[in-house]
């Protein structure tokens, strides 16, 4: 059964980049025609689906983040990778990542990312 | 961010049937793309529940049911159990945010 798990900096300052990555084991990131995503759950305000990319390598972002978020992956490590530029403390949140867009399956168990000084 | 909006509650007594509901608007269920649905158990990732409206993955109890009508969902579970206390996640797709989007979540008790 195909798993995905959460690696990367628990602490970003201010105006850093945040870097995540997603390993995933059981499974081929480049078979399947499958779509990885990354989904945040922010404080308070609940789930926010990030971006995908395909395992093509083509991207998809929601607009409000297109400007500073970048999804990428390594088909040879079987990873993909997300970064988020200039982040502030709104950017405080637990990532996931997770196959699929339009429905979500499976996911990872998430990392908290606080960005403080 | 939330634009599905779910109660922040729901509870009930072991056996009962419960029900959580999920509004949406004209450019997501209402505009008919597909609505699924994540439970959350304490502790652990979210996993896929319901999938294209109606439909339960493998593994999934049939205690587990939803439907979908105009701008609005349902997830209903009955004979409620312990181990069903979670988190519930309602998500399907926004043409005017261009994205995907998630209900503002229920957190199931029961008593």
């Amino acid at each position: 059964q195909m798993q995905l798990q959460e690696s990367g900096p628990g602490l970003v300052k201010p105006s850093q980049t945040l870097s995540l990555t997603c390993t995933v084991s059981s499974g081929s990131i480049s078979s399947g025609n499958f779509y990885w995503s990354w989904i945040r759950l922010l404080p308070g305000k609940g789930l926010e689906w990030i971006g995908y990319v395909y395992s093509s390598g083509s991207t998809y972002y929601i607009p409000s983040l297109k400007s500073r978020a970048t999804v990428s992956l390594d088909v040879s490590k079987n990873q993909f990778f997300l970064k988020l530029n200039f982040v502030t403390a709104a950017d405080t949140a637990v990532y996931y990542c997770a196959r699929g867009a339009g429905r979500f399956d499976p996911w990872g168990q998430g990392t908290l990312v606080t960005v403080s000084s | 961010q939330s634009v599905l909006t779910q109660p922040p509650s729901v509870s009930g007594a072991p056996g009962q049937r419960i029900t959580i509901s999920c509004t949406g608007s004209s450019s997501n269920i209402g505009a008919g793309y597909d609505v699924h649905w994540y439970q959350q158990l304490p502790g652990t990732a979210p996993k896929l529940l319901i999938y294209n409206n109606i439909n339960r993955p493998s593994g999934v109890p049939d205690r587990f049911s939803a439907s979908k009508s105009g701008t609005s969902a349902s997830l209903a579970i009955s004979g409620l159990q312990a181990e069903d206390e979670a988190d519930y996640y309602c998500q399907s797709h926004d043409s005017s945010l261009s994205g995907y989007v998630f209900g503002t979540g229920t957190e199931v008790t029961v008593l």
